[in-house]
């Protein structure tokens, strides 16, 4: 099966500067690669998604990039505000399965 | 257009009783997934269904959990009996079932102790 890293586990920043958290995978066959974000209390909810036949996927404030050589991709959160404090995840899939990263609690110190 | 809902929300038992755990998929999302969130974890999958039918049951712990989607729609996690390591969340998830490279959502999740 598939394999993915998150790093870091824990992330401070001050209000209005960037954040970026990379995961990596194992399994070259893996072609979608989506990040959600869990507030206390709550689901997952997904925030953005790419595909691998894209190199960068932006919405807003928030970007992820894929290296499908390298194995890596990497969400980056740009002015970031305190609403942005949760545990964000990063997923790959393989098959129909989706494996999930340990996840990064982002603290955004106001 | 209403998201995943899962039901109860919170679930506190002794060891050794049972548990069930009641989920509503997105309409017409035909694949719904069970996850286990343990604390500082990502969800890992339980079991997936498409339609009725469950197509991945192989992290399901067979001896004690059992699940079912009736009609393809909603669907019941049960465990029989509850283990102090069953603590956890349980998360509810579906998908139109279009490929794989298909969006999950995720509904809020039951969370389980077990004393």
């Amino acid at each position: 099966g598939e394999n993915v890293e998150q790093h870091p586990s824990t992330l401070s920043v001050q209000e209005g500067d960037s954040a970026v958290i990379k995961c990596t995978y194992s399994d070259s066959a893996s072609n979608y690669f989506p990040w959600y974000k869990q507030e206390l209390g709550k689901g997952p909810q997904l925030i953005i998604d790419i595909r691998s036949n894209v190199g960068e996927k932006k919405d807003q404030r928030i970007a992820v990039t894929l290296n499908k050589t390298a194995k890596h991709f990497s969400l980056h959160i740009t002015e970031t505000q305190p609403e942005d404090s949760a545990v964000y995840f990063c997923a790959a899939t393989f098959g129909n399965q989706f494996y999930f990263g340990t996840g990064t609690s982002l603290t955004v110190i106001p | 257009e209403a998201g995943v809902v899962q039901s109860p929300r919170y679930k506190i038992i002794e060891k050794k009783q049972p548990v069930a755990f009641w989920c509503n998929p997105i309409s017409g999302h035909n694949t719904l997934y069970w996850y286990l969130q343990n604390l500082g974890q990502g969800p890992e999958l339980l079991i997936r269904y498409e339609n009725e039918e469950a197509v991945d049951d192989s992290q399901l712990p067979k001896d004690r959990f059992s699940a079912e989607r009736l009609k393809g729609v909603d669907s019941t996690l049960k465990i029989q009996p509850a283990e102090l390591g069953d603590s956890a969340v349980y998360l509810c998830a579906s998908s139109l079932g279009v490929g794989d490279t298909d969006t999950q959502y995720f509904g809020p999740g039951t969370r389980l102790t077990v004393l």
